[in-house]
């Protein structure tokens, strides 16, 4: 089936360290998204990336990262300048104007 | 900018009754897209149902069905004959067409109980 993974599903991460979120999607998307969910509110976009090898910023891409070296994979490394990092992941990737395909998140938290 | 508002955080509901959430949006774009997304105490995003802004008919998808109002941008969910299932947080979502990025724009959510 074809879908949107997202791993791992739980992550700890230590003061001052960076972290790596793995997004990987077999649905031959071409656009791939990274928002950010905090408890009791909406998303907001962190990182998007329209074809291979280019991305751009979102709305809160200060002390985040990414990269998009294949067509089916687009991580996310959550930095150290990142201070307030503990929150909920989504990966989504879309085809034309259909919608957004959603993985089923990471949660990430601050040890 | 594109802003949407969900001016409900909680809503609760009977199993089996009608419940309307309701989604006002701002953006001076003639083109978009409007969507509501379902997100369950599992946190997966499902997609619920897509209006188009130029389409007048409302959109349906079984128990789903929504009420576009272009001119006041609104864009409100009716759930009919509701069940247990159905609780769950829902977002409004907007996205514009001819955006390079086609980004979506979230409403902060709404939690809606149903209850037995």
């Amino acid at each position: 089936d074809g879908g949107i993974t997202q791993s791992p599903k739980y992550l700890f991460r230590k003061e001052g360290q960076n972290v790596t979120l793995s997004c990987e999607q077999n649905l031959n998307h071409d656009a791939m998204y990274w928002y950010r969910q905090d408890p009791g509110q909406g998303l907001r976009l962190i990182y998007y990336s329209q074809i291979v090898n280019d991305f751009q910023k979102g709305d809160i891409a200060e002390g985040y990262s990414v990269s998009r070296e294949k067509k089916e994979s687009f991580p996310l490394t959550v930095t150290s300048a990142q201070k307030n990092p503990t929150a909920f992941y989504l990966c989504a990737s879309k085809q034309r104007n259909y919608g957004y395909t959603f993985g089923s998140g990471t949660r990430l938290t601050v040890v | 900018a594109q802003t949407v508002t969900q001016s409900q955080p909680e809503m609760s509901v009977q199993e089996a009754e009608t419940v309307t959430l309701s989604c006002t949006y701002d953006t001076s774009e003639s083109n978009y897209y409007l969507f509501w997304y379902k997100q369950p105490p599992s946190r997966q995003m499902i997609l619920v149902i897509r209006q188009e802004a130029y389409k007048q008919q409302n959109a349906t998808e079984n128990r789903f069905s929504v009420n576009f109002q272009k001119a006041a941008k609104s864009f409100s969910l009716k759930i009919s004959d509701s069940q247990l299932g159905d609780t769950a947080m829902y977002f409004c979502a907007f996205m514009r067409l001819n955006n390079a990025g086609n980004m979506l724009t979230f409403g902060g959510g709404t939690r809606l109980m149903v209850k037995p």
